[in-house]
Parts: C-alpha cells; structure tokens; sequence
C-alpha cells in the first residue's frame, strides 16, 4: 500500500540555522500539507500546496518558511533560521482531492537547541 | 473558521468495555469530518470520515462515529475495546469554501485512550 515517507526521522539543530524537511507524498496526489505537533498540544496546520503553489497557509508559517516541491516526488519544508519554539513534531500529509481524508506520514521531529 | 473541541482529554476504560470520545466542532459552513488515531511514535492514521449520506459512519477496527448535524458533534464509539486500541485520538474537521477546497484540516486537542486489563 502506497504510504507517504518523510525523512529524517529526528532532525537536531541549533537555534539560528536551517533546516529542510522532506517528505515524498503518495505519487498520484496532487494536494500536499504541512502540519506540526508543539509537545502536549494539538496537531496544527502550516500550509497546503497545489499546483505547484501555495493554496493557504497559517499565521505560524510567516517569512522563516517556505515550502517547495523541487522535483515530480519530493516535497519540502524549509525553516530558514530556527527558534526554540520551532520545535515540534512536523508532519507532512497528501492527498488526491483537497476535500477528502489526508494521508500522513510517520512525522520529523525537530529539536532546536 | 472553524474549531473542532474534544471534551475529554483522557479516557481511561477496561478492556471489553464500550467506549465513547467526544467530539463537538463549530463551522459556519458545511464540514467533512475525521477521526486519526495515533500510536506512539507513530504518524496519524485514519479511522473513519464523513464527507455525506448517512450519518453514521463505521471505520477501522470497529470504530464507528455518528453526525449529528444540530448538535455539531461527530462522537466516536466502540462497543468492545481491545488493549491494542490504547492510543491517542484526533477529531478533525475541513470544510468546502465558496466551492473550492483546499483541505485544510482543524484538528481538536486529542483524546488519550487506554485501555486496561
């Protein structure tokens, strides 16, 4: 069965520097999502992408993220200069018609030191 | 927007005792909704949605939730829980705006269920 992959499993970094996320969605979705996990708190949307663009994004994804699918299978996650609260769980998520159930993979968790 | 509230944050049972989590969502538009479970360590896996028809929806491992569009709640239900379902559980909600979709899910706070012996 066709599951969405993300890697690194666990990413640890130092406040300040970038860090990419990757994630390679299920090959024929066409709608791709970012969300993170804050330890203890809910799950919360980042951004969603189609058509090589951003459809929506929330207020936590401001001018220190961008996302970017660089090639037909990958798709990224880019945090240009992390803080401490930056850390989290980030899951990546796809699916083939926006409205309908996302698929998600097994997350990065992210430790900022 | 939307928000979706889950009453419980934590469900402690016994085995082979039903099961109900709770979920109460507000919308000022129509919503699909979801319910993923999450192992540790694990990503979200999910259970059982509704998107229309009828208002009781049965998933995954004998889960099942019913609509209930008056009340705005989305509960879920097992009748006989299993050690194996001790997990945490995520209700969420998208909506359709002005005819276009872009999926983005609410999610509510969780629910940690589990099961004893």
């Amino acid at each position: 069965e066709p599951e969405v992959t993300q890697t690194p499993s666990h990413q640890v970094t130092q406040m300040g520097q970038e860090v990419i996320l990757r994630c390679v969605p299920i090959s024929n979705h066409l709608y791709f999502y970012w969300y993170r996990q804050i330890l203890g708190q809910k799950v919360e949307f980042l951004v969603s992408f189609y058509n090589n663009e951003i459809s929506e994004k929330s207020e936590i994804f401001d001018d220190q993220f961008s996302v970017e699918r660089p090639d037909g299978s990958n798709f990224t996650l880019k945090i240009r200069s992390t803080k401490l609260e930056d850390s989290a769980m980030y899951f990546c998520a796809s699916n083939a018609r926006g409205w309908d159930e996302q698929f998600f993979g097994p997350g990065t968790r992210l430790t900022v030191l | 927007a939307q928000s979706v509230t889950q009453l419980d944050s934590q469900v402690p049972v016994f085995e082979e005792a039903p099961v109900e989590l709770r979920c109460n969502y507000s919308s000022s538009v129509s919503v699909y909704l979801f319910w993923y479970v999450q192992y540790p360590n694990q990503g979200l896996q999910l259970l059982l949605k509704y998107l229309s028809g009828s208002t009781l929806v049965k998933g995954i491992n004998g889960f099942e939730a019913e609509f209930n569009k008056s009340q705005t709640s989305f509960h879920l239900r097992k009748p006989s829980v299993h050690i194996s379902d001790t997990a945490e559980y995520f209700c969420a909600v998208s909506t359709n705006a002005g005819g276009t979709s872009y999926g983005k899910l609410t999610f509510g706070q969780g629910t940690i269920l589990t099961v004893h012996p």
